[in-house]
């Protein structure tokens, strides 16, 4: 089954304790995305990557970092997470053209105290 | 302005009824325009897609895009109480190197009444 899979699903944390949410896809897409969803500001991308080695900011990408050592995967990792980082997480992947489907994971909410 | 902007709603129709969720965005030059599907809690679905002017039918789903107003819709037919989630409007931004990069609407709320 064609699937992106996110882990952990839930998260409750301290205030710099560093965490790393895991993002896997098996569709072979070469673009992968991390975006936060907030009440009243929708979904916004913090960063993305365009192929294995090649990532870039999104719109929101300070406290966070990402890495693509294998097409499959894409972490993101929070090296001192703070409680404005409170949010649900999606990862997502693409083919990366305009016009493909952008397929969703099943999101990660995350709670920093 | 937003990049993409929508009504929040709530939109609250009876069942049966045709629900018109509306969606306009800032950047002329985008060509590819999606609707999302996200219930409560879960991760957005892709309902619809459209990269022309005109209408494009799936089923109880139209999707509408007018180019030249910036604005596309998304007619849904003989809602079903099923159909109660939150639609998302998302645009992919051109002219940058971001190609996969989706700008997306704040979302409208819809309740379809048995």
């Amino acid at each position: 089954e064609a699937q992106v899979t996110q882990n952990p699903r839930y998260l409750i944390t301290v205030t710099g304790k560093k965490l790393t949410v895991t993002c896997s896809q098996n569709m072979n897409h070469e673009y992968m995305s991390w975006y936060r969803q907030d009440p009243g500001l929708g979904l916004r991308q913090i960063y993305y990557s365009m192929n294995v080695e090649v990532t870039d900011k999104g719109d929101v990408p300070e406290g966070y970092k990402v890495s693509r050592k294998e097409k499959r995967n894409f972490p993101l990792i929070l090296e001192s997470p703070s409680p404005n980082q409170t949010s649900l997480y999606f990862c997502a992947s693409s083919f990366g053209r305009s016009r493909d489907t952008q397929y969703f994971g099943p999101g990660t909410r995350l709670t920093v105290l | 302005q937003k990049e993409v902007e929508q009504n929040s709603g709530p939109l609250s129709v009876p069942e049966g009824a045709i629900a018109s969720l509306n969606c306009t965005y800032s950047d002329r030059g985008s060509q590819s325009f999606f609707w999302y599907r996200q219930y409560s809690g879960k991760s957005p679905e892709l309902i619809m897609s459209i990269y022309s002017n005109g209408d494009k039918e799936d089923g109880r789903f139209t999707a509408q895009l007018n180019k030249a107003s910036q604005y596309v819709s998304l007619l849904i037919r003989d809602s079903q109480p099923s159909d109660s989630a939150t639609y998302l409007c998302a645009v992919n931004r051109v002219g940058s190197s971001n190609t996969g990069k989706l700008i997306f609407g704040q979302g409208t709320t819809l309740q379809v009444k048995p």
